[in-house]
């Protein structure tokens, strides 16, 4: 079964260090997706990527955030200057065409700022 | 976004059918129904998804009321694997991410 691979598992970084979260979707994907999930509380959208661009992001992706797809199968979330409150496991995920299908999960990077 | 509501939480036991409620009277024509699940320290899982009309596959069944205005996640034979959070999400054409809400943590009783 195809799924979505997300590197690292854990990452621990200091406070206003850069990290580099990867994600491989699936080949046939087109729809890719960053979601993060705070100890405890509910899984919220971050980002969506199509066509090589944003389509769209949450207000809590603001310029510290940036996605890339580099070479046609990573899928990247830069975190610049990391604070404590980015703690959160990091859920790349992605979509094969519209509505209509399922999204797939990676299994997420536990992200803790120290 | 369009929003559901369900219970915070539910119990089963066992081996018995499991009926996960969804309300979600704001609905749009053209919003689908999925169904996710998020077992502990794992990433959200696809479940099911429907538009209109009732849908089974080999994880479970989702009966759509005939208004669309709330559905039912059945899961036929509750086992221990299937202690999670389930989450109901509508999707709307040419905005496919998925809001999340708070699910309902079920607890499998053994």
């Amino acid at each position: 079964e195809p799924e979505v691979t997300q590197t690292p598992s854990h990452q621990v970084t200091q406070m206003g260090q850069e990290v580099i979260l990867r994600c491989v979707p699936i080949s046939n994907h087109l729809y890719f997706y960053w979601y993060r999930q705070i100890l405890g509380q509910k899984v919220e959208f971050l980002v969506s990527f199509y066509n090589n661009e944003i389509s769209e992001k949450s207000e809590i992706f603001d310029d510290q955030f940036s996605v890339e797809r580099p070479d046609g199968s990573n899928f990247t979330l830069k975190i610049r200057s990391t604070k404590l409150e980015d703690s959160a496991m990091y859920f790349c995920a992605s979509i094969r065409t519209g509505l209509n299908t399922e999204a797939f999960f990676g299994q997420g990077t536990r992200l803790t700022v120290v | 976004d369009a929003k559901t509501t369900q219970p915070n939480s539910m119990e089963s036991n066992e081996e018995e059918p499991v009926h996960l409620p969804c309300n979600h009277s704001t609905i749009s024509g053209t919003d689908y129904i999925h169904w996710y699940r998020q077992l502990p320290s794992q990433g959200p899982e696809y479940v099911i998804h429907g538009l209109t009309s009732n849908v089974n596959n080999r994880m479970a069944s989702l009966a759509i009321a005939e208004d669309r205005k709330s559905s039912t996640l059945i899961l036929h034979r509750a086992t221990l694997r299937d202690a999670a959070v389930y989450y109901c999400i509508l999707v709307n054409f040419g905005n496919e991410k998925l809001t999340f809400g708070t699910g309902t943590r079920l607890t499998i009783i053994p």
